[in-house]
């Protein structure tokens, strides 16, 4: 099967710009997970959607991240303004369902912000 | 919430030695604990989890145990090769946390030819 599909692979922008990453899950997967990584670090959650809707945005900045599933299947992350301490590695990953599955992730995003 | 402490943060044996990395979680509710495996540029890879209800699982040369008691799991890779170097996560999941997993912060292995 195909797998989590991310783009794009690099970015570089700089702060107070804006910048949107892509992500198409696993064809079935009804949960998408969006994950911050910084550099020597395990990913952290930022959001979780079952379907197109969201389960947990609790620790998403919602002043500058936003993020949409639109129709249940591919997912956009966007950061607008973005700052220095955005810079990391944006992971996307898929689960069949919420529950005690291993998630497929994708090849993430790393955003540079200079 | 749930916090996962994942050590060491790099370890490097050698080439058909064995390689041991821990982890301990705080939630007592936790009860699924997968493992992956990140390699440079590559996704990263689920290799084995395991369930509260076992307390040992084995996949060829890699093998995952928990004690429930300590709250703290174990990967334990035998006869490395350097294909195993790599950066490998450990999480703990909760039903109750709706999939939500959380992660230590990783462990570098490097396999010395």
């Amino acid at each position: 099967e195909a797998g989590v599909a991310q783009s794009p692979r690099y970015k570089i922008i700089e702060k107070r710009q804006s910048v949107a990453f892509w992500c198409n899950p696993i064809s079935g997967h009804a949960t998408l997970y969006w994950y911050q990584q910084i550099l020597g670090q395990g990913p952290k959650l930022l959001i979780q959607f079952q379907n197109n809707g969201v389960v947990d945005d609790s620790q998403l900045p919602k002043d500058r991240f936003s993020a949409e599933r639109l129709k249940g299947v591919d997912s956009t992350l966007k950061i607008q303004p973005a700052k220095l301490e955005d810079s990391a590695v944006y992971l996307c990953a898929s689960s069949p369902r919420s529950g005690d599955y291993g998630y497929t992730f994708g090849s993430g995003t790393r955003l540079t912000v200079v | 919430g749930e916090n996962v402490e994942q050590h060491p943060s790099t370890l490097s044996v050698q080439e058909g030695d064995s390689a041991v990395i821990k982890c301990t979680y705080s939630d007592s509710a936790s009860n699924y604990f997968p493992w992956y495996k990140q390699e440079l540029g590559k996704g990263s890879q689920l290799i084995i989890d395991i369930r509260s209800n076992v307390g040992e699982k084995k996949d060829q040369r890699i093998a995952v145990t928990l004690n429930k008691t300590a709250k703290h799991f174990s990967l334990h890779i035998t006869e490395t090769q350097p294909e195993d170097s790599a950066v490998y996560f450990c999480a703990a999941r909760a039903d109750t946390n709706a999939g939500k997993s959380t992660f230590g912060d990783g462990t570098t292995l490097t396999v010395k030819p």
